[in-house]
Parts: C-alpha cells; sequence; structure tokens
C-alpha cells in the first residue's frame, strides 16, 4: 500500500521569501501525486498534479513541484509567498491501476507567512 | 458549474438526534466521495459511490448511513452520533472512479459538532 510523508507539520515563512514544502512517498508500484491547500474553515483545492511525462509540474497561485522517482519524492515549491498562502498543505497519492486507486494524504503542512 | 456543494456549513447536534448532510454537484461527475477530517489531521475516506451504487464502506460504523438518490445529490444520514464523531465532513467528487487520478473537486465541508 502506499503512502504519504510530509517532515514539516508547521512551515513559518516571511512574505516575498521562496518556500519549500517537502513531500515524500512510499509505494511498490507506479503513482500519481498531487498538493491540495486547505484554507481556514474551507475544504481542500486542487494546487497541482503529476500524472505523468514532465516532472516538472505548474499549478496554480504560483505553485510548481517536482517529481523525482530516484527519491520518491514531489516537493512543492513557490519562489515569493503571499500573506495569502497562509494555508495547510496536503500531499497525496494514488497507485496507478484499473478501477478506484484510494487517494492516501500526508499528515499536512502548515505554512504561516508573516509580514 | 465546477463546484461541490454542501449544506449545511455548520451543524450542532446532540446524541440522540437524527441529521442529514446534503452534497450536490451538478459537473456530471458518477463518483462521489464521503471524507472526515478530523482537527489538524488529514482527511480520511468513508464511502465511494460509484454510479449511484455504494462502492466501497471503509468500515464506517452504522451511526453514519449514506445514500445517492441521484446521480446530482448525496446524502450523509447521521443517528446516535458520539462526540468523537465531531468533525469537519467532506464530499467530493470525480468523473467517475477510474479517472479520480485526474483529480477530485471537493465541497467546502459540514463542521459537525456532536454535544
Amino acid at each position: 500500500a502506499q503512502s504519504v510523508t510530509q517532515l514539516d507539520s508547521q512551515v513559518p515563512v516571511f512574505e516575498e521569501a521562496p518556500v519549500e514544502l517537502r513531500c515524500n512517498y512510499s509505494s511498490s508500484v507506479s503513482v500519481y501525486l498531487f498538493w491540495y491547500v486547505q484554507y481556514p474553515n474551507q475544504g481542500l483545492q486542487l494546487l497541482l498534479k503529476y500524472l505523468s511525462g514532465s516532472t516538472l509540474v505548474k499549478g496554480i497561485n504560483g505553485f510548481e513541484a517536482e517529481f523525482n522517482k530516484s527519491q520518491t519524492s514531489f516537493h512543492l515549491r513557490k519562489p515569493s509567498v503571499h500573506i495569502s498562502d497562509t494555508a495547510e498543505y496536503f500531499c497525496a497519492v494514488s497507485e496507478r491501476g484499473t478501477g478506484f486507486q484510494k487517494l492516501v494524504f500526508g499528515t499536512g503542512t502548515r505554512l504561516l507567512v508573516s509580514p | 458549474d465546477t463546484e461541490v456543494t454542501q449544506t449545511p456549513k455548520h451543524l450542532v447536534m446532540g446524541m440522540t438526534n437524527k441529521k442529514s448532510l446534503k452534497c450536490e454537484q451538478h459537473m456530471g461527475h458518477r463518483a462521489m466521495y464521503w471524507y472526515k477530517q478530523k482537527a489538524k489531521k488529514p482527511p480520511e475516506l468513508m464511502f465511494v459511490y460509484s454510479y449511484e451504487k455504494l462502492s466501497i464502506n471503509e468500515s464506517v460504523p452504522s451511526r453514519f448511513s449514506p445514500e445517492c438518490p441521484n446521480s446530482s445529490l448525496l446524502n450523509l444520514h447521521l443517528h446516535a452520533l458520539q462526540p468523537e464523531d465531531s468533525a469537519l465532513y467532506l464530499c467530493a467528487s470525480s468523473q467517475d472512479v477510474g479517472t479520480a487520478a485526474y483529480g477530485y473537486t471537493f465541497g467546502s465541508g459540514t463542521r459537525l459538532t456532536v454535544v
């Protein structure tokens, strides 16, 4: 079965600074990878996803992530954060296959952007 | 319409009450899901509906009873809940279970408090 590890439970950063949120996964088969964002008292919004092809994936709100198969990582980056980026970020993985493949979430990383 | 709408946004219920959560989507998605999210935790899958039929029950207690009256609507009936059932309940949809990898659309959730 697949699993996801988000090593940082909280990442504080100043406005306009770059940020990287780390995600590592484990699976015995090929996977699809996702980053979701959750603002306070909201549902989850898909930031970006890796299905196949280019390992550098660009998403909404200026975020990007790079799939590294050898390191089983899918780290999320943004070159310059805004106060409004303060939220919980979840990395998620599902295995490739036919039929329903469960989406497994990491424990989340809280991004705190201060002025 | 690219949204999943959940009602109510907040619900407080006693342990002897019966209440229902409602989820609606008009994107033509044929797979719908209920997730439960405890504070500071990732979402956990509860139920999967595919073409209006219950496809997966993740060993959820019978005090939670899902229902899919039609392809656009998903309900979660609640009865005799416990305080530990207090959580954010999220509904999601995808084109179908086989293409869930292309992304789920989540609703904003119902914040449930059991007193």
